[in-house]
């Protein structure tokens, strides 16, 4: 069984910059995740999916951060403009929905902004 | 929303040793999952525990969720084993919180 497959693994711009993150979950899993995670934390979530609908946006940065799941199955997550502070790395996972819901994490991206 | 807590935030292992890692949580859970985060950044999933015990090879796992904490146990550690080491709770119809995590060293 395929893993959680995340691109670009590394991504370097400059402040003012848009970038792009692309997630392909496990096949079948109708929820997912995106993460970030700043040096020396936990991860924090930014905003969940179940199919193509949002769950959970409530802690995703709207004035510069997007995200969509088109067709419940990849998922992108864009900011526009990137900010020195936004530099981390993304983490995207999925899981089964409903009660056990067992989170599996892709490789992530390493953003730098500078 | 949750709070999670996680002791000791620093560990240092010689090799062969064994350790205790602690999370404890402020609120009822109905998930719970225990992640090691390796020198490389990959979470990978050691156990799904929202209750019970589970053993693992040398890694075994303990949730009390009436008392709302869970215990990582690391037997016969190696080297392979630093890295970080989180727990993630979720609430009944809450999305998962991690800990600040457990960074753990073993010595050759």
């Amino acid at each position: 069984e395929a893993g959680v497959a995340q691109s670009p693994r590394y991504k370097i711009i400059e402040k003012r910059q848009s970038v792009a993150f692309w997630c392909n979950p496990i096949s079948g899993h109708a929820t997912l995740y995106w993460y970030q995670q700043i040096l020396g934390q936990g991860p924090k979530l930014l905003i969940q999916f179940q199919n193509n609908g949002v769950v959970d946006d409530s802690q995703l940065p709207k004035d510069r951060f997007s995200a969509e799941r088109l067709k419940g199955v990849d998922s992108t997550l864009k900011i526009q403009p990137a900010k020195l502070e936004d530099s981390a790395v993304y983490l995207c996972a999925s899981s089964q929905p409903y009660r056990r819901r067992e989170q599996y994490f892709g490789p992530g991206t390493r953003l730098t902004v500078t | 929303g949750i709070q999670v807590e996680q002791s000791p935030p620093d560990l240092i292992l010689q090799e062969g040793a064994n350790s205790t890692l602690r999370c404890n949580f402020s609120d009822s859970v109905n998930n719970l999952q225990w992640f090691h985060q390796n020198p490389w950044g990959q979470l990978i999933n050691l156990f799904y525990i929202p209750s019970g015990t589970k053993q693992n090879g040398r890694l075994s796992a303990t949730t009390v969720a009436t008392e709302r904490y869970s215990l990582l146990y690391i037997s016969s550690s190696q080297t392979t084993d630093s890295g970080v080491y989180f727990c993630a709770v979720g609430g009944y119809g809450q999305n998962f919180v991690f800990g600040p995590g457990t960074r753990l060293s073993v010595l050759p």
